[in-house]
């Protein structure tokens, strides 16, 4: 099983629906995200959450809007959707960051992402 | 704020060669990690290599390395004996080392084609 699964894998809706990816990981980190894949875009950052009560925007959070249910879990939903909001998104996991001389550089772990198509 | 560029959109480069995919990033800090991510066909997002700012000795995972000038903010990945596998989205990515770390800034991408 992935560490950092997501549902649904694939999604077309219409204008105006609410719609809700989740997320789960097993990895046991504290540490959510939620990116947006645009082609030519890269990725970028909806919302974040450092741990259970913390939730925190990025840099496109505009029109979408989280919950953190569990340490485990990290929906994100869009409230009433639109067709620029078609990409492909992310949810990842990270670990806390260590000290110098420890190793580990706290790096992203990945679910297989959602694509999303708003008609 | 801090930026991540990737001056190169599409690259190709025949089986066994070698290629260079170019990134460089604004910060006024001085310590933080920086990586590359693979982003191969069936989209799943995957580390390739991973270099810590306060260590001046170049990362190397294999067939994968990078060069790290940190007075010049770039950092650069190159790929020996290209293998069709290769062939992905390579994403380059920023993050602060503090006491609340950041999130991961992306560049947008180069996609590298690997040809027979």
């Amino acid at each position: 099983d992935a560490d950092v699964t997501q549902t649904p894998r694939n999604r077309i809706t219409k204008t105006g629906k609410r719609i809700m990816l989740e997320c789960s990981q097993t990895k046991g980190h504290d540490r959510m995200y939620w990116y947006r894949q645009d082609p030519g875009l890269g990725l970028q950052l909806i919302y974040y959450s450092f741990d259970v009560k913390d939730i925190n925007k990025g840099e496109i959070s505009d029109g979408y809007s989280v919950s953190r249910q569990a340490q485990a879990k990290f929906s994100l939903s869009l409230e009433s959707a639109i067709p620029n909001q078609t990409a492909l998104y992310f949810c990842a996991t990270s670990d806390l960051p260590r000290g110098p001389g420890t190793g580990s550089s706290s790096p992203l772990h990945f679910g297989n992402g959602t694509r999303l198509t708003v008609t | 704020a801090q930026t991540v560029t990737q001056s190169q959109p599409e690259m190709s480069v025949q089986e066994a060669e070698t290629v260079t995919l170019s990134c460089t990033y604004d910060t006024s800090e001085n310590n933080y990690y920086l990586f590359w991510y693979k982003q191969p066909p069936s989209r799943q997002m995957i580390l390739v290599i991973r270099q810590e700012a306060y260590k001046q000795q170049n990362a190397t995972e294999n067939r994968f390395s990078v060069n790290f000038q940190k007075a010049a903010k770039s950092f650069s990945l190159k790929i020996s004996d290209s293998q069709l596998g290769d062939t992905a989205m390579y994403f380059c990515a920023f993050t602060l080392r503090n006491s609340g770390n950041t999130p991961l800034v992306f560049g947008k991408g180069t996609r590298l084609s690997v040809i027979a």
